[in-house]
């Protein structure tokens, strides 16, 4: 089976400080591992995806996030933070080799402060 | 590239009627799209999972009788909920995958449904 575990609901850092959102991860298979963010009353943009390459995988926007198998974590991260990267962020997995359904952690709030 | 679209973005009806949403690939062709439920402060929820000309496979707990789903074409599905009550109220994100895309769903900006 796969789940997926946000391990912080929310998360406050000032603006030029460095954001980490954690994750860990079950999976009985090699996992596709995703990061969505979510606007307030927005749809879901994909940031970053690990699909077997790479282990430090760069998305959008300066996130980047590292699969670390031996941890079962990805955790994201960014260098600075702006006031435009406050929303809700999903670490995502998907269910079997080919990911045809994906599993949602709970979801972590980045609040970020002037 | 691999933009969805979902219309209408917000409804309300009354109790008792039924609401259409649709879900458009407006740039590739959609070989599966995922129908979510999102309640207020929560994670996603995935009801549906369809294939173009396929009937669509339901997760454990969601009536297919009152959650319709048709993927009539490859950039095109809708999700009907009949005989809507309060209760339905929520936020129904669709996904599109395509197969040059492999594992990454692409999501719609999601349709904000009140019944009164």
């Amino acid at each position: 089976a796969q789940s997926v575990t946000q391990l912080d609901s929310h998360v406050s850092v000032s603006e030029g400080t460095p954001v980490l959102l954690r994750c860990n991860y079950s999976s009985s298979y090699s996992p596709s591992l995703f990061w969505y963010v979510q606007h307030p009353n927005k749809g879901l943009q994909l940031l970053l995806k690990y699909t077997s390459a790479a282990t430090l995988v760069k998305g959008i926007n300066g996130f980047e996030a590292e699969f670390k198998k031996s941890e079962t974590s990805f955790h994201l991260t960014k260098p600075s933070a702006h006031m435009s990267d406050a929303a809700e962020y999903f670490c995502v997995v998907g269910t079997n080799q080919a990911g045809t359904a994906l599993i949602f952690g709970k979801g972590t709030t980045l609040s970020v402060s002037s | 590239g691999a933009v969805v679209s979902q219309h209408p973005s917000r409804v309300i009806c009354k109790s008792g009627t039924s609401v259409k949403i649709e879900c458009r690939s407006l740039d590739f062709q959609a070989t599966t799209m995922f129908w979510y439920r999102q309640f207020p402060k929560k994670s996603l929820m995935l009801m549906a999972t369809s294939n173009e000309g396929s009937k669509a496979t339901y997760e454990q707990g969601v009536e297919k009788d009152k959650f319709l789903i048709n993927h009539a074409s490859l950039t095109l599905s809708t999700l009907t909920v009949t005989s809507a009550h309060p209760e339905d109220s929520s936020f129904y994100i669709c996904s599109a995958r395509g197969p040059q895309y492999q594992e990454t769903q692409y999501f719609g900006p999601g349709t904000r449904l009140l019944v009164l």
